[in-house]
């Protein structure tokens, strides 16, 4: 068990580029959560996946997000056209079957849009 | 609509004193509380939860919670902090489908 893991760890854009973060959950870990933090506030849900399939996405999540995992695996956030809004720290977490309220969060990628 | 109030945003305890983290939730249902902590530079881990039968509960790192369920309430507890437990502490509640409620965090500060 080596823990969630996030690249990258830090990521500086300019506006109106595009970015993609990669969470890897804890293999076998079925279920994976991607999480906004802003500096002063808690955790924000943003999307949630049950092995591939993307079951649930926060109404907060503009179009210009886009999150995948394929095969049920690893995950993939992007941000199309990266606004100064979006500068924050971006959480992954997952859980198993067995106990799927028990999040394991990874350590984030920190975003900041120029 | 479900939410999470941490009515302290910062509080300051001595090393061996003893503390408590409050937590007030909004919930339309019989609720999952969470408490959780986050070290700078990491990620958040999991201190304890709530989900039914007895009100307190224990967590690691000698933490505990005790759910009041008339007063909305699931503060985190602990009798005699230690200087590498100053930390961001955020309370939880949820699922509504699959989505978790975070507060805003309660930043602890121990001076020796």
């Amino acid at each position: 068990d080596t823990g969630v893991s996030q690249n990258p760890r830090h990521k500086i854009t300019k506006r109106g580029q595009n970015v993609t973060f990669r969470c890897d959950p804890i293999s076998e870990h079925n279920r994976l959560y991607w999480y906004r933090q802003t500096l002063g506030q808690g955790p924000e849900f943003l999307t949630y996946f049950q092995n591939e399939a993307q079951l649930e996405k926060s109404r907060l999540l503009s179009d210009r997000f886009s999150a995948e995992r394929p095969k049920g695996s690893f995950s993939t956030l992007e941000i199309q056209r990266t606004e100064q809004g979006d500068s924050a720290m971006y959480l992954c977490a997952s859980s198993t079957r067995g106990q799927p309220y028990e999040q394991y969060f990874g350590p984030g990628t920190r975003l900041t849009v120029t | 609509a479900q939410s999470v109030t941490q009515p302290d945003i910062h509080i300051t305890v001595s090393e061996g004193a003893s503390l408590e983290l409050r937590c007030n939730y909004s919930y339309g249902a019989t609720p999952y509380l969470f408490w959780y902590v986050q070290s700078p530079g990491q990620g958040l881990q999991l201190l304890l939860k709530y989900f039914s039968g007895d009100t307190l509960v224990q967590g690691i790192k000698g933490f505990e919670a005790e759910f009041k369920r008339s007063q909305s309430s699931f503060n985190l507890r602990k009798p005699s902090v230690h200087w590498s437990d100053a930390a961001e502490y955020f309370c939880a509640v949820g699922p509504t489908g699959n989505q978790f409620y975070f507060g805003t965090g309660t930043s602890l500060t121990v001076i020796p």
